[in-house]
């Protein structure tokens, strides 16, 4: 099973708040894991990709960061934030034919 | 930064018409990959194209990938209304870049 968990699945912040979203991912060990952020139902922007514990890359600078804590965990987190953050927030896994993706977190931000 | 222009952005058409929406590039992908979101839901894999001038099939839909895999097109045969969703496609060189979509409406 390469199947993800998303949680929670619709979130209402204020500005200024904290952020932590999580993923967990099951099956093969050791996976690449990606977050993406995708608005008004149009494409997906590439924030950023982990190939390991504690290793990430960021595509671009912006009010989010991430953390891979465990090697099927992987977390997105702000500290205060903006409007602009708002979204659909979707975690993935790399596969060897595609990847594989969440069921997302819906984040408006008010 | 590798930009993928899917066109058209929006197609209403009835049910058992055929369409073809286009993904287009100006940078090689090593493969290029086509999927179909639904709302409230994420992405889920249709097909992945690797070879320049592949062809694959998938019962109704018939992806293409161009010869110099710049770019790539979906054709959908008889549509139904379970075709309805955003048809993403996706080009992979060192991670994922996608394209804005295609936004599909059939109606019956």
């Amino acid at each position: 099973s390469q199947t993800i968990h998303q949680w929670p699945a619709t979130l209402v912040q204020p500005v200024g708040s904290p952020l932590s979203l999580e993923c967990t991912v099951e099956g093969t060990s050791n996976p690449n894991l990606y977050w993406y952020r995708q608005a008004a139902g149009r494409g997906l922007q590439l924030l950023f990709y982990s190939v390991g514990i504690g290793q990430i890359s960021s595509e671009v600078p912006q009010n989010l960061s991430a953390s891979r804590p465990q090697d099927r965990q992987f977390i997105l987190s702000s500290k205060k934030l903006l409007l602009s953050d708002s979204g659909f927030y979707l975690c993935a896994r790399e596969s060897s034919v595609g990847y594989t993706f969440g069921s997302g977190t819906r984040l408006t931000v008010v | 930064t590798q930009l993928l222009e899917q066109s058209p952005q929006f197609l209403s058409i009835q049910e058992g018409e055929n369409l073809t929406v286009y993904c287009n590039s100006s940078s090689v992908f090593s493969s290029l990959q086509w999927y179909r979101q639904e709302p409230g839901e994420g992405p889920v894999l249709l097909v992945t194209v690797v070879t320049g001038g592949e062809v694959k099939k998938l019962k109704r839909l018939t992806f293409q990938f161009g010869d110099a895999r710049k770019d790539s097109s979906l054709h959908i045969t008889a549509a139904q209304p379970g075709d309805t969703g955003l048809y993403l496609c996706a080009g992979f060189y060192s991670t994922l870049t996608f394209g804005k979509g295609t936004m599909l409406l059939v109606s019956p």
